[in-house]
């Protein structure tokens, strides 16, 4: 089944530590990855994405995610956590289908949480 | 300013009583879809439209209708809402049904059926 899981449901980091969200994922084909942020009473925003090419992808606000093709994970870091980096994470993956068309399934989330 | 517009952002209900929320988007995408999102388990599809008057179900779409008569436009129609549909609902459009752009996300609407 194409699935992908985002095994911590909270990271803890304090403020200007590295930090890494993980996320796993399982498509047939090429896959194409995503990470969005969601603020709180906010609709999820785009943050980065891989299709093709280079390995490591640089998105918004300084994050940055590493696509590893032989252990199926794309995980989200940053090399150093602002206290506004704080808020809900969701890695997807696209699916395609029979048709020419596509669908996106999300992970459950996991929540970054980072103390001054 | 490009965006998805859903309405309302709160709506409490009771069982049974009929209901839309609607969503708008002015990308000119072709591509809509609508979540639902659920703690621990992150965002459902419930519907997706490729197309005008091109419809499909998702992956939990039981309750639920939808319609796309008009590009920019897919409600969300809940003909006889149950508790179980209490949840936070969000609308999302994509450029085109292959999928590779990101998409754009409504601000989310919390529904409580009562």
């Amino acid at each position: 089944a194409q699935s992908v899981a985002q095994p911590e449901d909270q990271v803890n980091v304090a403020e200007g530590n590295p930090l890494t969200v993980k996320c796993t994922y399982s498509v047939s084909g090429n896959p194409y990855l995503f990470w969005y942020v969601q603020y709180p009473n906010r609709g999820l925003q785009f943050l980065l994405k891989y299709i093709t090419g280079d390995n490591l992808v640089k998105g918004s606000y300084g994050f940055e995610a590493e696509f590893n093709k032989s252990q199926t994970s794309f995980h989200l870091k940053k090399p150093s956590a602002l206290v506004s980096d704080s808020a809900l994470y969701f890695c997807a993956v696209r699916v395609p289908l029979l048709s020419s068309a596509s669908k996106i399934i999300f992970g459950s989330g996991t929540r970054l949480s980072i103390r001054p | 300013e490009a965006q998805v517009t859903q309405n309302p952002r709160y709506l409490i209900t009771v069982t049974g009583k009929k209901l839309t929320v609607t969503c708008s988007q002015n990308m000119n995408h072709e591509y809509m879809s609508w979540y639902r999102q659920d703690p621990g388990l992150g965002l459902r599809q419930i519907y997706y439209s490729m197309n005008v008057e091109v419809t499909d179900k998702g992956d939990v779409p039981e309750g639920y209708k939808v319609s796309r008569k008009e590009k920019r436009n897919f409600p969300l129609i809940l003909e006889s809402p149950s508790p179980n549909q209490t949840s936070l609902y969000f609308c999302a459009s994509t450029p085109s049904v292959k999928g590779v752009g990101g998409y754009t996300f409504g601000s989310g609407t919390r529904l409580t059926v009562v």
